[in-house]
C-alpha cells in the first residue's frame, strides 16, 4: 500500500513570504494531522482532522496558519505570512480513525525561512 | 507547560549494552504509543498500549505502561547499531489532544 505523500520536499523563503504544503494521506485513512517539528523537539500537533472535518486545532497559530481537507482526502497547510521560528519540518500523517489508533507518517517538508 | 516529558533526553551506549527511556504524562492517558525517528526519517510506529499495567514484547525491545496509565517506559536488551535515533512516546493527554514526548536520542557505539 502506499504510504502518506507530502510536497514539496524542501523549501526556502524569505519571511514574510506565503508557503503552502500538501498531503495525501494513505487510502481509507479518515483521520489526518499535521506536525511541526522544529530541530531537537518531538512533533507538536498543529491540526487533526476527522475526513474534513476538524478535531482538534488549539496548538494552530491561526493569525498565519491555516488548513483545509475539503473533501476529505487531500489536505493542504499554509503558511501566511511566515517568520522565521516557522523553520522546521512538516510533518503530515494519518490514521484510520481517532487517536488511538497508529499513525503513518510522511517523509515531511523542511522549511527553512530566511 | 510541556504535557509529556522523556528522559534522558540523550544516552550514549556501547553495542550490546541495555537502554532504557523513561516518559512521564502530567494527566491519565488512555493509551500510549512509541515511535522511533531515525536521524533525518519520520517517526514510525512501534507499538500502542492500552491497559494499566500492561507490558509488551517485541524482540528485544520491552515496553509497559504504568499502573496509574501516567507513565511508560521502553527498554532494549543488548543494543544493535541498527537502534540508533530518537524514540518518542506519545498519547492523548486531553480529549483528542495528541502529544509527543520530548524524546530520547539513543546513540549506539560498536
Amino acid at each position: 500500500e502506499a504510504g502518506v505523500a507530502q510536497s514539496p520536499r524542501y523549501k526556502i523563503i524569505e519571511k514574510r513570504q506565503s508557503v503552502a504544503f500538501w498531503c495525501n494521506p494513505i487510502s481509507g485513512h479518515a483521520t489526518l494531522y499535521w506536525y511541526q517539528q522544529i530541530l531537537g523537539q518531538g512533533p507538536k500537533l498543529l491540526i487533526q482532522f476527522q475526513n474534513n472535518g476538524v478535531v482538534d486545532d488549539s496548538q494552530l497559530p491561526k493569525d498565519r496558519f491555516s488548513a483545509e481537507r475539503l473533501k476529505g482526502v487531500d489536505s493542504t497547510l499554509k503558511i501566511q505570512p511566515a517568520k522565521l521560528e516557522d523553520s522546521a519540518v512538516y510533518l503530515c500523517a494519518s490514521s484510520l480513525d481517532l487517536p488511538r489508533r497508529e499513525q503513518y507518517f510522511g517523509p515531511g517538508t523542511r522549511l527553512t525561512v530566511t | 507547560g510541556q504535557q509529556v516529558m522523556q528522559i534522558p533526553q540523550y544516552q550514549h551506549v556501547q553495542e550490546g549494552e541495555d537502554f532504557t527511556t523513561y516518559c512521564n504524562s502530567s494527566t491519565t492517558l488512555s493509551n500510549i504509543q512509541w515511535y522511533k525517528q531515525r536521524p533525518g526519517g519520520h517517526p514510525v510506529f512501534l507499538i500502542q498500549l492500552v491497559k494499566s499495567g500492561e507490558v509488551k514484547k517485541q524482540k528485544r525491545l520491552t515496553f509497559q505502561f504504568g499502573e496509574a496509565k501516567k507513565n511508560s517506559s521502553l527498554h532494549i536488551t543488548a543494543t544493535q547499531t541498527t537502534d540508533v535515533g530518537t524514540y518518542f512516546c506519545a498519547g492523548p493527554v486531553t480529549g483528542n489532544q495528541f502529544y509527543f514526548g520530548t524524546g530520547t536520542s539513543l546513540t549506539v557505539i560498536p
